[in-house]
């Protein structure tokens, strides 16, 4: 079976600051992760995806197979990341079911 | 092009009440889904269907129903409501069996009281 642990409900930090909301996952196969991010009471949007390897809006994250890790960072926090962030997981290639999600993150960016 | 459209945005029901959300995508897509997001519980999946004609149980399908009208429309139907059905639903929709993200919809916010 296929898992997302998301360890922290709540993470704030002060603007300017490093941010990394952790994600950790269980998976047989070869997993592809994702990274959405929802504001407030809006839809989630897919912020990264590892595949990719992209930077959006500053953030980053890379997929580390040793430590089943995919952990979301920016360098310094802006005000507008303040949201929920969730982790997923899909199998690579394969897999209609969709995603898995981790409970989530809220990230509050305080002045 | 609008994505992944549901309706209504809000509800309020009572207990024992049946309502179907409706969910449609110009995406030309052949996955649909539809997940609950509830505090402390993340996204979990209630139903999906990889084409049209086909659908099957997700993570938590108790309680609910589905139709995979045609290729763009998922609806989801609850047939007698009940308060632990309150929460934020969202319909999704992506490309093929693969690995590509979803598309969400901007969810339905339902109250059973």
């Amino acid at each position: 079976a296929q898992r997302v642990t998301q360890p922290e409900k709540l993470l704030s930090v002060f603007k300017g600051a490093p941010v990394e909301l952790k994600c950790n996952y269980s998976y047989s196969g070869s997993p592809e992760l994702f990274w959405y991010v929802q504001y407030s009471r809006q839809r989630l949007q897919l912020l990264l995806r590892h595949i990719s390897r992209e930077s959006i809006k500053g953030f980053t994250a890379d997929l580390n197979k040793g430590e089943t890790s995919f952990h979301l960072k920016k360098p310094f926090a802006q005000e507008e990341d303040s949201a929920m962030y969730y982790c997923a997981l899909s199998s690579l290639g394969g897999g209609a079911d969709g995603l898995t999600f981790g409970k989530g993150t809220h990230l509050i960016i305080q002045p | 092009n609008a994505g992944v459209t549901q309706t209504p945005k809000f509800q309020v029901l009572k207990t024992g009440q049946s309502m179907t959300l409706q969910c449609a995508q110009d995406m030309n897509h052949n996955s649909m889904y539809w997940y609950r997001q509830d505090p402390g519980m993340g996204l979990r999946l209630i139903y999906y269907s990889a084409s049209e004609g086909t659908t099957d149980k997700g993570e938590v399908p108790n309680g609910y129903n589905v139709s995979r009208l045609n290729k763009r429309e998922f609806s989801l139907r609850l047939e007698s409501a009940a308060p632990s059905q309150t929460s934020v639903y969202f319909c999704a929709s992506r490309t093929d069996r693969g690995s590509l993200p979803l598309h969400f919809g901007n969810g339905t916010r339902l109250t059973v009281t």
